[in-house]
């Protein structure tokens, strides 16, 4: 089945530095991938919808300045946390949609765990 | 817009009892998907199944079972005879059909199955 993976799975970050977490379809290409951020003890909420060679599009108080996308491939998806705070402490999960492929299956990753001192 | 409401944040149950996890959902859309995801301690999404609005046959798939009723706007998953294994925290989610499909999560229910 389709495998998306994330890295790194765990970070932990001084606050004011900048970390970036990677996305990437293993077995299929994916021109639309989504960034997910899940707080504890609380639901999965979209941040942005990442689009191969064009820009994310942000959900509304997403600030695309903090979180910059880079889908720079068929099969990766970068998300920068630009001078991280305590308050981005997360659990940020992106999903990849199949492309050319008339199923409407997103494919999740595993997450990565972000904490930020 | 889209809303999917889990009204129950947690429930335990006792091992082998049957439990069902509510999901209301609201969409413009005529088209729709819909969804049920286990996340376990580990954080990671699992899959469990997804139904397109035209279908509402009920399906069962081992011990689960899901009950899609469109004039009510609800998709509940019934898990018979659980185990301790099945505690997880379980989300609803709703996805349209066109554009981007983007993936509406209820808040999730938290199921604690004990022994």
């Amino acid at each position: 089945g389709a495998v998306v993976s994330q890295h790194p799975s765990w970070v932990i970050c001084k606050s004011g530095t900048s970390v970036k977490i990677e996305c990437r379809s293993l077995d299929f290409q994916a021109t639309t991938m989504f960034w997910y951020r899940q707080f504890p003890k609380q639901s999965l909420m979209l941040m942005a919808t990442s689009n191969e060679g064009s820009k994310a599009t942000y959900e509304q108080g997403v600030e695309k300045d903090k979180f910059l996308i880079n889908h720079a491939s068929l099969t990766l998806s970068t998300l920068t946390v630009t001078s991280a705070h305590p308050e981005d402490s997360s659990f940020y999960i992106c999903s990849a949609r199949p492309t050319g492929t008339t199923k409407k299956a997103q494919y999740f990753g595993p997450g990565t765990r972000l904490l930020v001192l | 817009a889209q809303k999917v409401t889990q009204a129950q944040t947690e429930i335990s149950v006792v091992e082998k009892e049957d439990v069902t996890l509510d999901c209301v959902y609201e969409t413009r859309d005529t088209t729709y998907y819909l969804f049920w995801y286990k996340q376990p301690p580990s954080g990671e999404l699992v899959f469990l199944i997804r139904r397109n609005s035209f279908d509402e046959q009920n399906e069962i798939s081992g011990r689960y079972s899901w009950n899609f009723q469109k004039s009510t706007s609800s998709f509940n998953f019934t898990i018979t005879a659980s185990q301790v294994v099945d505690s997880a925290v379980y989300f609803c989610a709703l996805s349209e059909a066109g554009g981007y499909q983007k993936v509406t999560f209820g808040i999730g229910t938290k199921l604690q199955v004990i022994p």
